[in-house]
């Protein structure tokens, strides 16, 4: 059980093109859900936290206008890089947290975004 | 502030065992998580402790002290898949995971 996915799994495109990525939880429901980041060699940096049917909170840095995130039912959320740049390649990845284990992060197996 | 202390790099040999430090200060906690990394991959998880004492898990263990904001990870019969980055991440007040650089752990025939 608890099993995360996302997809697309990788992603290369220009720059100045937009790009969705979908994290789902596949067997419980997510109340929340987390987006981080993570360059090559270095720590996850948590980039926002989203609580299905509001808005989310991003942490300091993070651009809200580029990195949208929306968080419409418990098994989904996206996130959208707006008007990508070749900065933002990184590691996108989703976790989940179930309804019931506020405790627990699942992981998904996270987004490979190369911008050219 | 929050951080979180680990060995960039360790070296270890298949079939000998090794043990991960991580230190940690945190506006509050909520146990502390271990989590396996391989390069290119999200993480997995390992183990997690929110009182003191030790957790075995298969080769796997986990050591936690709070009053110490020490935790340690334990790795027996090191195989080389378990060549791999491990991430120390203590959880605080507000139920977030703080998250450091982890330590690689690189295992020789």
């Amino acid at each position: 059980g608890a099993v995360v996915s996302q997809h697309p799994s990788w992603v290369i495109c220009k720059s100045g093109t937009s790009v969705k990525i979908e994290c789902r939880s596949l067997d419980f429901q997510a109340t929340t859900m987390f987006w981080y980041r993570q360059f090559p060699k270095q720590s996850l940096m948590l980039m926002a936290t989203s609580n299905e049917g509001s808005k989310a909170t991003y942490e300091q840095g993070v651009e809200k206008d580029k990195f949208l995130i929306n968080h419409a039912s418990l098994t989904l959320s996206t996130l959208t890089v707006t008007s990508a740049h070749p900065e933002d390649s990184s590691f996108y990845i989703c976790s989940a947290r179930d309804h019931g284990q506020v405790n627990e992060q699942f992981f998904g197996p996270g987004t490979r975004l190369t911008v050219l | 502030g929050q951080n979180i202390d680990q060995p960039t790099e360790m070296t270890a040999t298949e079939g000998a065992i090794v043990q991960i430090n991580c230190t940690y200060q945190t506006s509050g906690f909520n146990g502390l998580f271990w989590y396996q990394q391989h390069a290119g991959e999200a993480p997995t998880f390992l183990s997690y402790n929110v009182l003191d004492g030790l957790e075995e898990k298969g080769r796997f263990s986990s050591f936690l002290s709070r009053s110490k904001g020490y935790s340690y990870l334990l790795l027996k019969e090191l195989q080389m898949k378990d060549s791999a980055s491990y991430l120390c991440a203590p959880m605080d007040s507000n139920y977030q995971l703080i998250w450091g650089a982890g330590t690689k752990l690189i295992i020789k025939p």
